[in-house]
């Protein structure tokens, strides 16, 4: 079953903390993106990666961090400095040579 | 850098009747123009592309224009369904870049 996975669906972060989504694809896609989402915003690209350990930063890439170790992977780190991080997070990837992106289900992240 | 300006934010129509969404980029070098539709608590789907060697190009109900001159792109939907409720963005790609600039989206709701 091949597509793009996105855990958890829900993500709860407290006041301080840091946390990490993850972005799984079994596509063998090379280049994968980091979207923050908010109501009536958009899609905002936070980082990029077109290939294994490197990746660019995006629009708003301030308060957050992400590695790229292996091809099928490309976790977001949430960190304290991000003072709005409540959103919905959206990861994408796209097939080598091609422009399309294909989107994973995303993750709400809250804060409490 | 590219920006793309998407209207309206909302539109409600009947079912069976055409829906028209339109986007303006600022970018004269783009050449790849993606749209998507995206269900509530859901990721986007890619529904249908142009490039810019394309000024029209239709699967099944929906169909997209292209007119570059004026640099703005529209997506017809005909004879729509309730199914069709859902917030639609559009996108543009510069050319020699790999990301996407996303419009803010418009909440299409098709009435019974």
């Amino acid at each position: 079953d091949g597509g793009i996975t996105q855990s958890p669906k829900y993500l709860f972060r407290k006041e301080g903390q840091n946390v990490t989504l993850s972005c799984e694809q079994n596509l063998n896609h090379d280049a994968m993106y980091w979207y923050r989402q908010d109501p009536g915003q958009g899609l905002r690209l936070i980082y990029y990666s077109q290939i294994v350990n490197d990746f660019q930063k995006g629009d708003i890439a301030e308060g957050y961090s992400v590695s790229r170790e292996k091809k099928e992977s490309f976790p977001l780190t949430v960190t304290s400095a991000q003072k709005n991080p409540t959103a919905f997070y959206l990861c994408a990837s796209s097939p080598p040579e091609e422009e399309t992106q294909y989107f994973g289900p995303g993750t709400r992240l809250l804060v409490l | 850098g590219e920006n793309v300006e998407q209207h309206p934010s909302t539109l409600s129509v009947q079912e069976g009747d055409s829906a028209v969404i339109k986007c303006t980029y600022s970018d004269s070098a783009s050449n790849y123009f993606p749209w998507y539709k995206q269900e509530l608590g859901k990721g986007p789907q890619l529904i249908i592309d142009i490039r810019s060697n394309v000024g029209e190009k239709k699967d099944q109900r929906i169909a997209v224009t292209l007119n570059k001159t004026a640099k703005h792109f529209s997506l017809h939907i005909t004879e729509t369904q309730p199914e069709d409720s859902a917030v639609y963005f559009c996108a543009a790609r510069p050319s020699g870049y790999s990301t996407l600039t996303f419009g803010k989206g418009t909440m299409l709701l098709v009435s019974p």
